[in-house]
């Protein structure tokens, strides 16, 4: 049982190369998150899917895509990337829909890095 | 949406020292999370507790969904316990969305 997987773990991108960073969840999960955290941030949401082939827009949606392949899998886009989407990307995913009960289990974490 | 605020920023102990970490919300949740970040990155999960009180060993937690706060308790600190606490929250508004506090800083010294 792996939880949450996210890959890459490690990427650098130059500004205005695109790269998708990929999340899966084998616990039949039907919400899936993407958040960033920077220094002093804290974890700020980026994107939310309550389940397949729904999306919601988060905190900080500006410059990123996602797609909700199907109920596992959750990607996030970055078209064009920018030295301002330098950050840590976690992905989430819980049990629960758009009611708010249920925990939230995190990723490992992606390091990206744009110059 | 939900403003979380945790208090304190920064806290540093000596080992064996007992400290108590908050967690502020500004409106009514149904669900509050507690996580430990370790110095590798890694968010673990210490707590669901959307109200009323539960341990775990050397770590309690208590919710007053009534008084909109939560507290997290470590007792004995050991330097393992070092890293970012932080608190999550979702209430009747959110639909699924948590909102994370900034988080509390813990540096235990041996």
């Amino acid at each position: 049982n792996a939880g949450v997987t996210q890959t890459p773990k490690f990427q650098v991108l130059k500004t205005g190369q695109s790269m998708t960073l990929q999340c899966a969840q084998d616990m039949n999960h039907n919400s899936m998150y993407w958040y960033r955290q920077d220094p002093g941030m804290g974890l700020r949401l980026i994107y939310y899917s309550a389940s397949e082939g729904t999306t919601d827009k988060g905190e900080v949606p500006n410059g990123y895509n996602v797609s909700r392949l199907n109920k596992r899998e959750f990607s996030l886009r970055l078209e064009s990337a920018a030295p301002s989407q330098t950050s840590v990307y976690f992905c989430a995913s819980r049990k629960g829909d758009r009611l708010n009960t249920g925990e939230l289990f995190f990723g490992e974490g992606s390091r990206l890095t744009v110059l | 949406g939900i403003q979380v605020e945790q208090s304190p920023p920064d806290l540093i102990l000596q080992e064996g020292a007992n400290s108590t970490l908050r967690c502020n919300f500004s409106d009514s949740v149904n669900n509050l999370q507690w996580f430990h970040q370790n110095p590798w990155g890694q968010l673990i999960n210490l707590f669901y507790i959307p109200s009323g009180t539960k341990q775990n060993g050397r770590l309690s937690a208590t919710t007053v969904a009534t008084e909109r706060y939560s507290l997290l308790y470590i007792s004995s600190s050991q330097t393992t316990d070092s890293g970012v606490y932080f608190c999550a929250v979702a209430g009747g508004t959110s639909y699924g969305k948590l909102t994370f506090g900034q988080g509390t800083i813990l540096t235990v010294h041996p």
